[in-house]
């Protein structure tokens, strides 16, 4: 069964400062691929980045990073000098050949 | 805006009733999801469709049910309602039948029984 897995439920930082949200992924299958989902204040889930398990290249968007390393099944989510309105819930979610499993989500919170 | 709605943005109701949340896809988009995020249960699938068929199915109570119309909007109805069953519903949509495509989530619709 496929599983995610967002260890740190709650993270505050104040503005500017970087922060990493982790995210751990379980799957039997060969192919796949990795979301990351923002949800603010406001509730919709806003699409942030996709990435297949064949693609192990870094991503760089704007003051956004993504780390995605197989040999640890890790798809790990740094935010570059964080602004207020990053204030949000981060999830990641694993999709597969037979559904998409969400972690339970990081509360983020940056204060000013 | 991801380009899917979904109406209504909320409802209230009571135990044992029944009601019906709508989606409509992004334009070009084949495949709809649900999706239920509650406190306690997180965000699960529940359901997909691809082009008016039945694709998958996730934890969906048998309470529930789900179609896809020729117009490929689609309606999530809930019967029997209990208070457990409040939550944010969610519809997907994606231009894919599987679930290796990105998908484009709606707004919800926040249900609350009473």
């Amino acid at each position: 069964a496929q599983k995610v897995t967002q260890a740190q439920t709650e993270i505050s930082v104040v503005e500017k400062e970087d922060v990493t949200l982790d995210c751990v992924y379980e799957t039997r299958d060969t192919t796949y691929y990795l979301f990351w989902y923002k949800q603010p204040p406001s509730g919709e889930l806003v699409f942030l980045i996709r990435r297949n398990s064949f693609d192990e290249q870094n991503e760089i968007s704007g003051r956004y990073s993504w780390n995605f390393q197989k040999s640890t099944s890790s798809f790990n989510f740094t935010i570059t000098a964080s602004q207020v309105v990053d204030s949000a819930v981060y999830f990641c979610a694993l999709s597969g050949s037979k559904d998409m499993r969400f972690g339970a989500g990081t509360r983020l919170t940056v204060k000013p | 805006d991801s380009g899917v709605t979904q109406t209504p943005k909320h409802l209230i109701t009571a135990t044992g009733q029944r009601v019906t949340l709508r989606c409509s896809p992004r334009s070009g988009d084949l495949s709809v999801y649900w999706y239920q995020q509650s406190l306690d249960q997180g965000l699960q699938f529940l359901i997909q469709y691809y082009n008016g068929e039945e694709r998958a199915k996730g934890n969906i109570l048998e309470r529930f049910s789900a179609q896809q119309f020729p117009d490929l909007h689609s309606e999530l109805n809930l019967s029997s309602l209990e208070l457990g069953d409040s939550a944010l519903y969610f519809c997907a949509s994606s231009e894919m039948e599987g679930f290796l495509d990105t998908q484009y989530f709606g707004p919800g619709t926040r249900l609350t029984v009473l």
